[in-house]
């Protein structure tokens, strides 16, 4: 089982449309949580942190739930723009290295 | 904003080169780290430093070695570089535990003919 999993999509979603995707992480024990956004051929980017009571940001909210071991992205109104691949990252023992996903990758469709 | 620098976008070299990969940051961060990025299976841990002169493996070492002799510079040395290692490099460097998020380079990427 790997560390960090996601759903690869790809998600498909009109302009407007709301779409959210999940992550699942191994270690109950991790503190520290992030949703990174990479354009194709470009380096990662921190988009949120997530935090315990969940979190918004503009069209963007994420969630932790920690009895389920994962996190959710939901983006709100999407935006042509919104097209990237979301990774997920854990900090999974608490120490210096960040755990990634694979990627979810979302195209928004005019 | 913290800015990590990598020294070149694209980078083409022969089988068998001893190839230099580069990168600074510019925020005094503590820990720097060295990922390649491939299609499919997204970013393996290389290398990583967290403070001068100290390295630890990271996922994929092998082919692979790391100099860090200033906080600010990170180096990926492949001593003989092999096909295989055609990829993406990305560096990136945090503040203290990974409690803060990573920031990354623009990458490079590499080809080996």
């Amino acid at each position: 089982r790997k560390e960090v999993e996601q759903d690869p999509g790809p998600f498909n979603v009109p302009e407007g449309a709301t779409v959210a995707f999940n992550c699942t992480y191994s270690n109950s024990a991790s503190q520290s949580f992030f949703w990174y956004r990479q354009d194709c051929r470009k380096e990662p980017k921190l988009l949120m942190s997530v935090y315990s009571s969940g979190n918004e940001d503009g069209r963007f909210t994420a969630q932790l739930n920690r009895a389920s071991q994962y996190i959710s992205l939901l983006i709100r109104d999407s935006k042509l723009s919104d097209s990237a691949t979301y990774l997920c990252v854990v900090n999974l023992y608490n120490d210096y290295k960040l755990s990634f996903g694979a990627g979810t990758t979302v195209t928004v469709r005019a | 904003d913290v800015k990590v620098t990598q020294s070149s976008r694209y980078l083409v070299k022969r089988t068998g080169e001893k190839v230099f990969l580069e990168c600074v940051q510019d925020m005094d961060h503590e820990n720097m780290f060295w990922y390649r990025q491939d299609p499919g299976l997204g970013l393996r841990l290389i290398y990583f430093s967290y403070d001068v002169k100290m390295k630890e493996k990271g996922d994929i070492p092998e082919g692979y070695s790391v100099s860090r002799e200033k906080k600010e510079r990170f180096s990926l040395i492949l001593e003989s570089a092999s096909t295989n290692q055609t990829s993406m490099y990305l560096c990136a460097s945090s503040l203290r535990a990974g409690r803060y998020g990573y920031t990354f380079g623009s990458g490079t990427r590499l080809t080996v003919v």
